[in-house]
């Protein structure tokens, strides 16, 4: 079991530009999740799919803010445009019904 | 209010004390309850479910008290290795999203 892999692990931009991070949840799970942490706000949801099907984006800050899951295999987490504000760790977890989320490494999103 | 408060600490303790968190959360209506640890920079890791009788894994004891909404995590015997941030969180339904506590920081010294 590989576990959640996100990529990149890091990634540095400039204010303005376009920003796609990418997740694989693990093979089975039905349930995926992106959060964000900050030191000021830590843990937030922001987007969850079942079955690649989007349940609840309330968390999505702002329209600069979107998510897809083309298939259970893949999801994405855009920022366009891309703001300093924006600058977090971005996590995206998987799960199983009644189980615990599984998280991925992160990836580390600095705006500049 | 926040759905899931916890003391944000940090918790200070030496080697081998016994040290307890407490998390208590807002909608009654919630059905499934974890502690998570998460150590500095890296993601947050399942410690354990939380059972409405209690439960125990090795030094770790978690209890519910459903009617005070009310979850506590008790570490025995602390260790230099449990120094992390001690996440408190609950689930309103059995498929859906869970709601993280800003999370509890423990620091063990030797």
């Amino acid at each position: 079991d590989a576990g959640v892999i996100q990529s990149p692990r890091h990634e540095v931009t400039e204010m303005g530009q376009e920003v796609t991070l990418r997740c694989k949840p693990i093979s089975g799970h039905d349930y995926l999740f992106w959060y964000r942490q900050t030191m000021m706000r830590g843990l937030e949801l922001l987007i969850y799919f079942n079955n690649n099907v989007p349940i609840d984006d309330s968390g999505m800050p702002e329209d600069r803010f979107s998510a897809k899951m083309p298939n259970a295999s893949f999801s994405t987490l855009k920022i366009q445009p891309s703001e300093p504000r924006d600058s977090a760790v971005y996590f995206c977890a998987s799960r199983r019904v009644n189980y615990g989320y599984t998280f991925g490494s992160g990836t580390r999103l600095t705006v500049v | 209010r926040k759905e899931v408060e916890q003391d944000p600490g940090p918790f200070n303790v030496p080697e081998g004390a016994t040290v307890a968190f407490n998390c208590t959360y807002s909608n009654s209506a919630s059905q499934s309850f974890f502690w998570y640890r998460q150590d500095c920079r890296k993601e947050p890791k399942l410690l354990m479910s939380v059972y409405s009788s209690g439960n125990e894994d090795g030094r770790f004891t978690a209890q519910l008290n459903r009617a005070s909404q009310y979850i506590s995590l008790l570490i025995r015997d602390s260790k230099l290795s449990d120094s992390a941030t001690y996440l408190c969180v609950v689930n309103y339904n059995q498929g859906g999203k869970l709601i993280f506590g800003q999370g509890t920081e423990l620091s063990v010294k030797p």
